[in-house]
């Protein structure tokens, strides 16, 4: 199983909001910031938010993330049709023998 | 433009030796860690490793070590990804991902390695 959790699924109809969440530890999220990946169907993972709540350029601001203790979320709202995809959180993990990146699970978003 | 652009799909047997390519362009190769990161078919993201290309330092997660190689060779401004043996459950897509003070601004396309007899 992964280190982050995150709900293996969520959905939602177009023009709706939507939230997925991340929950890690102390030696996680607790400690460092939390990006977010969007996986579209047969591409490779696109950076979509950075140290918690930053937004790369070219990222529509429907996109929004936060983090408070060891959790965090990424918000989605005026659900389109093209935000169908696999989204994914991660974070540096402080283990003992040096830094480890560690992901959630991932959650396939579908829109109705 | 930044690029991380990954060599092609593999098709090997068990037992067989294999190093997968991921070559950046557009910025400073030597200024940025890269990591390598596993898809097995239908399942998550997981980290295997990194490597700084200026003086080939790697930590990988205890879950690869001593199965895979990561290397660079900073004159090509090229990362490698080896194997000595491969078994079936190497099967799976690897990506390559630039690792600054944002990590994994930018992903390689990924490749698809299959391993059958």
């Amino acid at each position: 199983q992964s280190v982050l959790t995150q709900p293996p699924s969520a959905s939602g109809t177009p023009g709706q909001r939507v939230t997925i969440s991340c929950s890690g530890s102390s030696s996680n999220i607790g400690s460092n910031t939390v990006n977010w990946y969007q996986q579209l169907p047969g591409t490779a993972p696109k950076l979509l938010i950075y140290s918690n709540n930053q937004r790369p350029s070219g990222v529509p601001d429907r996109f929004s993330g936060s983090k408070s203790g060891t959790s965090a979320s990424l918000a989605i709202s005026g659900l389109q049709s093209e935000d169908e995809a696999d989204y994914y959180c991660a974070a540096w993990d402080d283990s003992l023998n040096g830094p480890h990146w560690v992901f959630g699970g991932g959650t396939k978003l579908t829109v109705l | 433009e930044v690029q991380l652009v990954q060599s092609g799909a593999e098709v090997k047997k068990p037992g067989e030796s294999l190093r997968i390519s991921c070559k950046g362009s557009g910025y400073s190769f030597t200024s940025y860690w890269i990591s390598w990161v596993r898809q097995m078919p239908g399942k998550g993201l997981e980290w295997m490793g990194r490597i700084d290309p200026s003086d080939s330092y790697t930590n990988y997660s205890p879950s690869f070590q001593g199965h895979v190689t990561i290397s660079a060779d900073k004159s090509i401004s090229t990362a490698y990804l080896q194997w000595s043996s491969l078994k079936a459950s190497d099967t799976a897509m690897y990506y390559c991902a630039r690792q600054g003070t944002v990590a994994g601004d930018y992903w390689g396309q990924g490749t698809l390695v299959t391993v059958s007899s």
